[in-house]
């Protein structure tokens, strides 16, 4: 049974950039898709974009482009989400949570999740 | 992109009712839906994916249909712990893969 485990929680200042790991452990990790979504204070869900790991290429979402990288270390099983040019509204819980499917046609379902990263931006 | 709108936002039903929630997606999706739960300080959890299936450990009281643009979650006797907010989530059309707003279900 996977287990995804972030980093802790982080403040940080309005124009700077924050980093969230997340590491998977006792599961399959290279083929399966890793997606990143947030969660805002007392909002829904929105998805940021993924990484199969074993083939480096993240896939993003249009409200993030050009402001997300998401990585992934095989050595390690951890991925990435690296937000850049921070504001207030960014302030929300990161979550990681990997596909519950390798097999590309089955995959866009998220099973299981990690615990979340609080990121706060203030000044 | 598309968007998933939930209905209604809050249901308010006691212990042993039925709930029916509500997904209606802006353009035909399929059966690419997904139910997550979220309780108060975790993360979401996957209920059912392609709109009927059942997760890993999910109890039989949860199920799902439906399929082009109209779609349920139906709790067929609700316990104590399935009170919490309830997502949909598409992956028909991505990126991006998007989610409704949610609905919450709360003890009456």
């Amino acid at each position: 049974q996977v287990q995804l485990v972030q980093s802790g929680a982080e403040v940080k200042k309005p124009g700077s950039s924050v980093r969230v790991s997340c590491t998977a452990s006792g599961g399959s990790f290279s083929n399966y898709p890793l997606n990143w979504v947030r969660q805002a204070p007392g909002q829904g869900l929105e998805w940021m974009g993924g990484i199969i790991p074993s083939f480096r290429t993240a896939t993003y979402a249009q409200n993030f482009q050009g402001r997300v990288t998401i990585t992934a270390d095989e050595s390690t099983s951890t991925v990435y989400m690296e937000l850049s040019s921070l504001r207030s509204e960014d302030t929300a819980v990161y979550y990681c949570a990997r596909d519950r499917s390798h097999i590309v046609s089955q995959q866009g379902w998220f099973d299981p999740w990690g615990q979340g990263t609080l990121v706060t931006v203030s000044s | 992109e598309i968007v998933l709108t939930q209905s209604p936002a809050t249901l308010s039903l006691s212990p042993g009712e039925r709930a029916t929630l509500s997904c209606r997606a802006s353009q035909s999706i399929s059966s690419y839906l997904a139910w997550y739960q979220q309780k108060p300080g975790q993360a979401p959890r996957l209920l059912i994916y392609d709109a009927s299936n059942r997760a890993t450990g999910i109890p039989a009281r949860f199920s799902g249909s439906g399929s082009g643009t109209d779609f349920t979650l139906t709790i067929s006797s609700l316990e104590p712990e399935d009170f919490a907010v309830y997502y949909c989530q598409q992956r028909s059309d991505w990126p991006p893969i998007t989610f409704g707003q949610g609905t919450r279900l709360e003890i009456k």
